[in-house]
């Protein structure tokens, strides 16, 4: 049973700080690997998509990096805004079936 | 393209009684989830649809949760009676697999409050 991990729970950060979040999975035969944002209240917006033949995935501010061997991915957002917090989940696929981690919840500090 | 929707957004009910959720997913996406979401947690599958059919109900809790997915398209989800546990997001999503590859759409989610 796949088994995914996020370090830290929770962040606290200055505005203009970069961020970097971890994921780690058990089973490193996943199909892809998807990074989420959840603001309070609301559902999961999709944020990057990495497929498992990619190292990593950018977009905008965002870029996220992928060592499937290892069973582990970062996401890295660069110079923090306050409209960044929220919390963020890894999400991988095997088998057709996604696996969540319970996320890290981060707050950028105006 | 429209996303998925769910419906109601908001649900309070007591213990005991009966609450039903309906998600509209994505036009063409074969695959259907739905998931359980605690306070502070990762979401949990419950059920996962592909096309009519159900691909995992592991997780469900069958002998109060039931869900189904009429001609391949909406599903409803049904909780009957609930208990005090069951307070949390139900969320919805749907996917269209190209080859291996499985991006995930999420609803807005339900979040049901059971006193």
């Amino acid at each position: 049973k796949q088994e995914v991990t996020q370090i830290p729970a929770a962040l606290s950060v200055p505005e203009g700080e970069n961020l970097v979040l971890n994921c780690s999975f058990t089973d490193s035969a996943i199909y892809n690997l998807q990074w989420f944002r959840q603001d309070p209240g609301k559902g999961l917006t999709s944020l990057l998509l990495i497929q498992s033949s990619q190292r990593e995935q950018t977009s905008g501010r965002l870029n996220a990096s992928l060592d499937k061997s290892s069973g582990r991915s970062t996401l890295y957002i660069a110079a923090s805004q306050p409209g960044d917090s929220a919390t963020y989940l890894c999400a991988v696929t095997n088998d057709y079936k996604l696996s969540f981690g319970a996320g890290t919840t981060v707050t950028v500090r105006a | 393209e429209a996303g998925v929707a769910q419906s109601p957004r908001y649900k309070i009910i007591e213990k005991r009684q009966s609450v039903a959720f309906w998600c509209n997913p994505i036009s063409g996406h074969a695959t259907l989830y739905w998931y359980q979401q605690i306070l502070g947690q990762g979401p949990k599958l419950l059920i996962q649809f592909q096309n009519n059919g159900v691909v995992d109900d592991s997780q469900l809790p069958k002998d109060r949760f039931s869900a189904e997915r009429l001609k391949g398209v909406d599903s409803t989800l049904k909780i009957q009676p609930a208990k005090l546990e069951d307070s949390a997001v139900y969320l919805c999503a749907s996917s269209h697999p190209w080859g291996r590859l499985v991006e995930a759409f999420f609803g807005q989610g339900t979040r049901l409050t059971v006193v």
